[in-house]
């Protein structure tokens, strides 16, 4: 079955401090990959996506990901997180033909000043 | 540009009635649209697909009756909730993808809070 696991629920990291969210998919396919962030009571915006090619992609607000194919992993990195960058990050999966994203159950991010 | 707007952002509507939510494309056309509900703290659980023109296409245990899809035109796309309970209030997100066989980037909407009482 088609999935996307988030494994880690909550992450606190200081201000200034790298991080990296983890992300691992299960498709029979390529897949097509993105990484959204959601603020609170807010939609979604797209941080970076990969369809195919380079497989460190770089996105907005200085985030990035690497796709691993071998892992079965999309993980989002960041070197130095700011605090406006609290919020709810969900890593997707966009199924061939169907065109459905298939989320992942999110990472709540807490930055400490 | 791709920007996709929700109306109502907020919506308080008393249980029994019904309440209609809008999807639309500002800047693109949006062949298919996606609905999306989100429960607090919790992920986006896909509702229904919406193409211009067709049925709608229900994920498995939503009830099509009680969630009413349009998608009259290439720009918009509406969900009604029938007859609307507590259990239904939720943030409903809706998402737009641009035509063609290779796009397959979803572009969301603001959301809409839909609280019933």
């Amino acid at each position: 079955a088609q999935s996307v696991t988030q494994p880690d629920i909550h992450i606190t990291v200081s201000e200034g401090a790298s991080l990296e969210l983890r992300c691992n998919y299960s498709y029979g396919a390529t897949p097509y990959l993105f990484w959204y962030v959601q603020s609170p009571g807010q939609g979604l915006q797209l941080l970076l996506k990969y369809f195919s090619g380079d497989t460190l992609v770089q996105g907005i607000k200085g985030f990035e990901a690497e796709f691993k194919r071998s892992q079965s992993s999309f993980n989002l990195r960041k070197p130095s997180v700011h605090w406006s960058d609290a919020a709810e990050y969900f890593c997707a999966v966009g199924a061939v033909g169907t065109y459905k994203y298939i989320f992942g159950t999110g990472t709540r991010l807490k930055v400490l000043a | 540009g791709a920007v996709v707007s929700q109306h109502p952002s907020r919506v308080i509507c008393k249980s029994g009635t019904s309440v209609k939510i809008e999807c639309r494309s500002l800047d693109f056309q949006a062949t298919t649209m996606f609905w999306y509900r989100q429960f607090p703290k919790q992920s986006l659980m896909l509702m229904a697909t919406s193409n211009e023109g067709s049925k709608a296409t229900y994920e498995q245990g939503v009830e099509k009756d009680k969630f009413l899809i349009n998608h009259a035109s290439l720009t918009l796309s509406t969900l009604t909730v029938t007859s609307a309970h507590p259990e239904d209030s939720s943030f409903y997100i809706c998402s737009a993808r641009t035509p063609g066989q290779s796009s397959y980037e979803q572009y969301f909407g603001p959301g809409t809070r839909l609280t019933v009482t």
